[in-house]
């Protein structure tokens, strides 16, 4: 199994600032012959089922502001979101779906100070 | 969308199966996945099926516990047990997979207990 770590496991951040969030997997998520990261980004608010917000790494989904963002490639990738807002406070998990199983990082909990 | 069954209270040994019904997209054409989240924890890939062939990949950590299956005549994937217990209490997902999980349903709560 590709094992997804994530760091932070959790931040606390003033309002419109800007965050990093880390991903890295055991092993390479570049599938070769189409040159894509298979890697997504999802945001779970409390009481809710995850959303997915980036795909492919970096291309984010449709509604999703252009706060966020996501990067890298290979094994390391980030997911960034700037001008941080009260209703960005969720869990964010990555998720590998190069090789099944399609695991997902421990998380990361965003707070606000 | 995706629209799972009711929350649902076991005791330790029961069956059970739990339903996820697509609408408004083609549903054969899609994967349909199962993840499963420990009160308090992350998100666990469980497995995922083709709604079209119902062709299934299990997680090794699941496999054998759990059975996906799908009617694709009536838009609904299914997750089953046997044989459950305590440590399956938990809500479970089903998602669409085109690239990640892009539609989720509500979820099912699923608690066991003597």
């Amino acid at each position: 199994d590709i094992v997804m770590t994530q760091s932070p496991d959790s931040l606390a951040v003033s309002l419109g600032e800007t965050i990093t969030i880390n991903c890295k997997s055991s092993q390479s998520v570049l599938y070769s012959s189409d040159n894509k990261n298979y890697l997504a980004w999802y945001q779970q608010k409390p009481g809710q089922p995850p959303k997915l917000l980036i795909h492919w790494a970096s291309t984010r989904e449709s509604g999703v502001p252009d706060r966020f963002s996501g990067s890298g490639s290979g094994t390391d990738f980030i997911l960034t979101i700037s001008s941080l807002q009260a209703e960005d406070v969720a869990v964010y998990f990555c998720q590998q779906y190069d090789s099944p199983p399609h695991t997902f990082g421990q998380g990361t909990r965003l707070e606000i100070k | 969308q995706l629209l799972q069954s009711g929350a649902e209270v076991k005791k330790p040994g029961e069956s059970l199966r739990i339903s996820c019904k697509g609408s408004g997209y083609i549903f054969p054409n899609y994967w349909i996945a199962w993840v499963r989240q420990m009160p308090g924890k992350g998100l666990e890939w469980m497995g995922i099926i083709y709604a079209g062939d119902s062709d299934t990949i299990y997680s090794p950590s699941f496999e054998g516990q759990v059975t996906i299956s799908v009617d694709k005549s009536i838009n609904t994937a299914y997750l089953q047990w046997t044989n459950l217990k305590a440590s399956d209490t938990g809500i479970y997902y089903c998602a669409r997979h085109p690239n990640g999980l892009d539609v989720w349903g509500q979820g099912t709560t699923v608690t066991v207990s003597s």
